[in-house]
């Protein structure tokens, strides 16, 4: 059973549409993170997440993404008007130390396309 | 910027050979990881190696880190067809790891 579970593992949306990609970590997993991934491009920062706040976001994090754990459970990304930029592999990763040296744990990835 | 560099971009071998992947970055770290993905999969983590190490070895695979030179190496030794993937380090920064450009290995069979 893998520890870290995206789903969906494909949605296709149309642009300006609001998307949710949700993430299910074990529960005692206190550090959350969202990479994205355009196709044949590198791995993208997008937030870290820990004990219900944000901890750091890069550029690309901007007012069109918001993220949220509404349940303890579940770690949300919301793409409130989706671009047809935004197309992309979205991951998420858990960790239980941040970056003090345990590595992340990524789920297998939800590919967002937007026509 | 604290992104990792891998090189080569790109790397062909013949199964049974071994395949050297470097990573070169520019601040001071904590750690360092690699990664593997193979194409439109996720990522799948193979080593994590702290400042104070040099050597880490994970069944066929050896990771080096050189801090004074930062700069980290993935080998994996004997290399098999379904070790054809992309290949990432990653730099641990505040809040989170800062991944490379990645480097595509193909082996063939």
């Amino acid at each position: 059973e893998p520890e870290v579970t995206q789903t969906p593992s494909h949605q296709v949306t149309q642009m300006g549409q609001e998307v949710i990609l949700r993430c299910v970590p074990i529960s005692n997993h206190l550090y959350f993170y969202w990479y994205r991934q355009i196709l044949g491009q590198k791995v993208e920062f997008l937030v870290s997440f820990y004990n219900n706040e944000i901890s750091e976001k890069s550029e690309i994090f901007d007012d069109q993404f918001s993220v949220e754990r509404p349940d303890g459970s579940n770690f949300t990304l919301k793409i409130r008007s989706t671009k047809l930029e935004d197309s992309a592999m979205y991951f998420c990763a858990r960790s239980t130390q941040g970056d003090r040296g345990y590595g992340y744990t990524f789920g297998s990835g939800t590919r967002l396309t937007v026509v | 910027s604290q992104q990792g560099e891998e090189d080569p971009q790109a790397l062909s071998i013949q199964e049974g050979e071994n395949a050297t992947m470097n990573c070169s970055y520019k601040t001071s770290i904590n750690n360092l990881q690699w990664y593997r993905q193979n194409s439109g999969r996720g990522l799948v983590h193979l080593i994590l190696i702290r400042s104070n190490e040099r050597e880490k070895h994970s069944g066929r695979l050896r990771v080096t880190l050189d801090t004074s030179k930062k700069s980290s190496s993935l080998l994996i030794t004997a290399s098999r067809a379904a070790d054809t993937a992309s290949y990432f380090c990653a730099i641990a920064g505040t809040y989170k790891y800062i991944f490379g450009t990645g480097t595509r290995l193909k082996v063939l069979a």
